[in-house]
């Protein structure tokens, strides 16, 4: 069945260094791929997507490739910042009801 | 807009009661979902709805049942809680076919004792 691998936490940093979380998935179709993040308390926000593959997602300074060749979404932004603390989820939806298929997520600790 | 809200925010329950929990978006979204969260899991899905009046099973259904009498309500239920259930469940809708973004709730805490 269609699943989703994603690196194991806490990652911890300090602030301004670089992030990356890997993200791998297996899927039978032509899948979207998501990542969602969970700050403190809160319920998921979506934090980007890509449809089809080498699109490129983007949002508040994190990026993500669909790599089809590597079955790969990894997570990546350049300098953290604290408020990047939280919980990140890499997901797939292969159907059109769009239901989704989450990893186990990976929790960012970023200090000062 | 509230976008998406759940009711209660936590509760306890003991063995064999039973509870409804409530999921309201004020979105006008065609789809809403149910998942459960539990730790080193991420998020699985219970049962979803494609529209008023239809429901279909996720991933684990097993214990629960919804319904979605009104297009804005999706409400899960437990008919008898066991402690497997204890767990933190989110509410999701999203708009329709042909746009993927899910909009989550605030999550409710189940325990049971």
């Amino acid at each position: 069945g269609d699943s989703v691998t994603q690196m194991e936490g806490p990652v911890t940093l300090s602030e301004e260094a670089f992030l990356t979380i890997n993200c791998t998935y297996t899927a039978t179709g032509y899948p979207s791929l998501f990542w969602y993040v969970q700050y403190p308390g809160e319920g998921l926000q979506l934090l980007l997507k890509a449809t089809k593959a080498d699109d490129k997602g983007s949002n508040k300074g994190f990026e993500a490739t669909y790599r089809k060749e590597t079955t790969s979404f990894h997570l990546e932004k350049g300098s953290v910042q604290v408020s990047d603390s939280a919980v990140y989820f890499c997901a797939l939806s292969v159907d059109s009801w769009g239901k989704l298929q989450f990893g186990a997520g990976t929790q960012v600790v970023v200090t000062p | 807009n509230a976008g998406v809200t759940q009711t209660p925010k936590f509760r306890v329950l003991k063995t064999g009661q039973s509870m409804t929990l409530l999921c309201a978006q004020d979105m006008n979204h065609e789809y809403m979902y149910w998942y459960r969260q539990d730790p080193g899991m991420g998020l699985r899905l219970i049962h979803y709805s494609v529209g008023e009046g239809t429901t279909a099973k996720g991933e684990v259904p097993d214990g629960y049942n919804v319904s979605r009498l009104k297009k804005q309500n999706f409400l899960l239920g437990l008919e008898s809680a066991a402690p497997s259930q204890t767990s933190v469940y989110f509410c999701a809708s999203r708009l329709g076919q042909g746009v993927e973004t899910q909009y989550f709730g605030p999550g409710t805490r189940l325990l049971v004792l």
